[in-house]
């Protein structure tokens, strides 16, 4: 079955900074790749997503890219605010059984 | 519309008791999930349901059965809790995207407290 590995599973940046958050997977016949960002104490709640046809999306100042080639995708948040803080996961789709795989997190930290 | 919702936020129980986590969405997804949530471990599949009478097993179902009755509600049963259940619990649902082969937005209901003593 999949496998979604995440990492780093701890990221330190200075505000104004860039972060970047790689995954990488198992199954070449995944093709939909969501990330979700979680705060403390809240549900996942998704920030961006990617699908196997497309192998750059934007919106303001986070990015997805994914390599079909390499089996990976990437999160790429630009000039990184306090509230950018919180935990980052990743996932893949299997398809065909509608099943998520998650990473297993990384927790972003924004220091003022 | 409520969205996702999950009943209880919190629940202490005795190992080998019984219960059952509800879950409820009013946005007429067909797919439904339930995941749990450990420290270090991510988000892990327990059970997914693709539609009213379709279930199956995820990564971690061992423990835990689960129904689906009806388009709305997928509740998640534990039928002799031991202390390696205690976790948070998520559901969570999403709709197809009417290709075939791929799955959308997936919402999450805000998640129950589970502690097993």
């Amino acid at each position: 079955g999949e496998n979604v590995e995440q990492h780093p599973s701890t990221l330190s940046v200075q505000e104004g900074d860039s972060a970047v958050i790689k995954c990488t997977y198992s199954d070449s016949a995944s093709n939909y790749f969501p990330w979700y960002k979680q705060e403390l104490g809240k549900r996942p709640q998704l920030i961006i997503d990617i699908r196997s046809n497309v192998g750059e999306k934007k919106d303001q100042r986070i990015a997805v890219t994914l390599n079909k080639t390499a089996k990976h995708f990437s999160l790429h948040i630009t000039e990184t605010q306090p509230e950018d803080s919180a935990v980052y996961f990743c996932a893949a789709t299997q398809s065909g059984t509608y099943k998520y795989i998650f990473g297993t997190g990384t927790r972003l930290k924004v220091l003022a | 519309n409520a969205g996702v919702t999950q009943t209880p936020k919190f629940q202490v129980l005795k190992t080998g008791q019984s219960m059952t986590l509800q879950c409820a969405q009013d946005m007429n997804h067909e797919y439904m999930s339930w995941y749990r949530q450990d420290p270090g471990m991510g988000l892990r599949l327990i059970h997914y349901s693709v539609g009213a009478g379709i279930t199956d097993q995820g990564e971690v179902p061992n423990g835990y059965n689960v129904s689906r009755s009806t388009t709305e509600d997928f509740p998640l049963r534990l039928l002799s809790a031991a202390p390696s259940q205690t976790s948070v619990y998520f559901c969570a649902s999403s709709y197809s995207s009417g290709w075939g082969t791929s799955t959308d937005t997936q919402y999450f209901g805000p998640g129950t407290r589970l502690t097993v003593l």
